[in-house]
């Protein structure tokens, strides 16, 4: 049974681009939360989707918005990017509100 | 709000020490506590979890119990290994946040042979 899956591992964009990075959950799971981890950092919740729709969402701004898909895989996209989005990015899966299991990440740099 | 802070690091450790890491919680109601480590260049691995008060969380030799009375979920182990050298963060789920996961800042752990 394959865990969560993130995709790409490593990406490398330029201030004011846009990205999209994606997951897809652990077999059974139908809730994906995404966070952001700054380096040096505990993880920092960004939102929450369940059953394609966003469920709760932490204190970011409107340039993160995300995505999720009938067979419950994810997208989060930032818009606009900043030196500062530079962090990586990690998926959870979970069945409902329950253990939520993360992915390996996706490491975003902006220069 | 909620919030969880745990003891700086690095902490540095011969092989077969004792560990300690210290976790106390800022949370209304009764929040579920997890202890998750990650090793170098990866996601973050469940390690245990509690989920009300005195329940006593443990896996791979690591303990960790919930104490309401003092709002901590400390982790504990009685002989570390190097293996055991990552960084270890603490989180709490409240009861009315939905699944939101809030975490301390981390300790990183090294274990020296």
């Amino acid at each position: 049974d394959a865990g969560v899956t993130q995709s790409p591992t490593h990406l490398i964009k330029t201030r004011g681009q846009q990205v999209t990075l994606r997951c897809s959950p652990k077999s059974g799971h139908d809730t994906v939360s995404w966070y952001q981890q700054a380096l040096g950092q505990g993880p920092q919740f960004i939102f929450q989707y369940y059953e394609e729709e966003e469920r709760q969402r932490g204190n970011f701004p409107d340039r993160f918005s995300g995505h999720q898909f009938p067979n419950y895989s994810s997208e989060l996209n930032v818009n606009a990017l900043w030196l500062g989005d530079s962090a990586l990015y990690l998926c959870a899966s979970s069945p409902g509100q329950d253990e939520q299991y993360f992915g390996p990440g996706t490491r975003l740099t902006v220069t | 709000g909620d919030s969880v802070t745990q003891m700086e690091g690095p902490v540095t450790l011969s092989e077969e020490a004792f560990l300690t890491i210290n976790c106390t919680y800022t949370a209304t109601g009764y929040p579920s506590l997890f202890w998750y480590v990650q090793y170098p260049g990866e996601g973050l691995q469940l390690l245990l979890k509690a989920t009300k008060a005195d329940d006593k969380g443990s896996n791979k030799g690591f303990e960790a119990t919930y104490r309401k009375e003092t709002t901590s979920f400390h982790l504990e182990k009685g002989s570390v290994q190097v293996s055991d050298s990552a960084v270890y963060f603490c989180a709490l789920r409240s009861y009315n946040q939905g699944g939101k996961l809030i975490f301390g800042q981390g300790t990183e752990l090294s274990v020296k042979p």
